[in-house]
């Protein structure tokens, strides 16, 4: 059964704070994504990732980094929280060529910046 | 600039009756459109997709329908299950290449009225 996993299904972290959400998958993706959800708003993507190493801004990265060291991680930080970084945050893998084209998410990652 | 667009954000179905959610899109780039749905506190899963080389895909109780002059696709369900209610959020890409990232729209709420 293929598995996308994030570390922590609740945070909650004060003003200022540095934030490591990790995400693991085990289906061998080459890409990996950040996506965080609120309401009105939909999913809107942070970063992705295409290979290790490898990075790319998605459509609201400012007060985001990531990290991909190894190929099945993906982590998301947040070097300095703050409350409008208060959101579901969703990580997500997908394979290479074709198929369905679809993306696995995993069960997100609740964070509440106080 | 929301370039995927749900401008119901929520539909109340009898039980038994079709469902239909719709979206809309703006970027002429999009080739290839998803559905997810999503239950509370859970990632969301995947659906159903269509390519732009169709205008018609189905999968049991589920068919999408893309018109790509008029830039609108429609998620049908029929007939409904209490187990459809969830957000649904459709999204767009350019193509269904593994690093090609997707735009999501803001969701759909659907409830299944018993």
């Amino acid at each position: 059964d293929v598995k996308v996993t994030q570390s922590s299904r609740y945070l909650v972290k004060r003003t200022g704070e540095k934030v490591f959400l990790e995400c693991v998958q085990d289906m061998d993706h080459e890409n990996m994504f950040w996506y965080r959800q609120d309401p009105g708003l939909g999913l809107r993507l942070i970063y992705f990732s295409y290979d290790v190493k490898m990075k790319e801004k998605g459509d609201i990265p400012e007060g985001y980094s990531v990290s991909r060291e190894k190929k099945e991680r993906f982590s998301l930080i947040l070097e300095s929280a703050s409350t409008n970084q208060t959101s579901m945050y969703l990580c997500a893998s997908r394979g290479q060529t074709g198929g369905t084209g679809e993306l696995f998410f995993g069960e997100g990652s609740r964070l509440t910046v106080l | 600039d929301q370039q995927v667009k749900q401008n119901s954000p929520s539909l109340s179905v009898q039980e038994g009756r079709i469902s239909i959610l719709n979206c809309d899109y703006t970027n002429s780039m999009f080739d290839y459109f998803l559905w997810y749905k999503k239950y509370p506190a859970e990632g969301p899963t995947f659906l159903i997709s269509i390519s732009s080389i169709k205008d018609k895909n189905e999968d049991g109780r589920f068919t999408v329908f893309l018109n790509k002059s008029a830039k609108h696709l429609s998620l049908h369900i029929v007939p409904s299950q209490p187990g459809d209610s969830a957000v649904y959020f459709c999204a767009a890409s350019a193509s269904n290449f593994g690093n090609e990232k997707l735009t999501f729209g803001t969701g759909t709420r659907l409830t299944i009225i018993p």
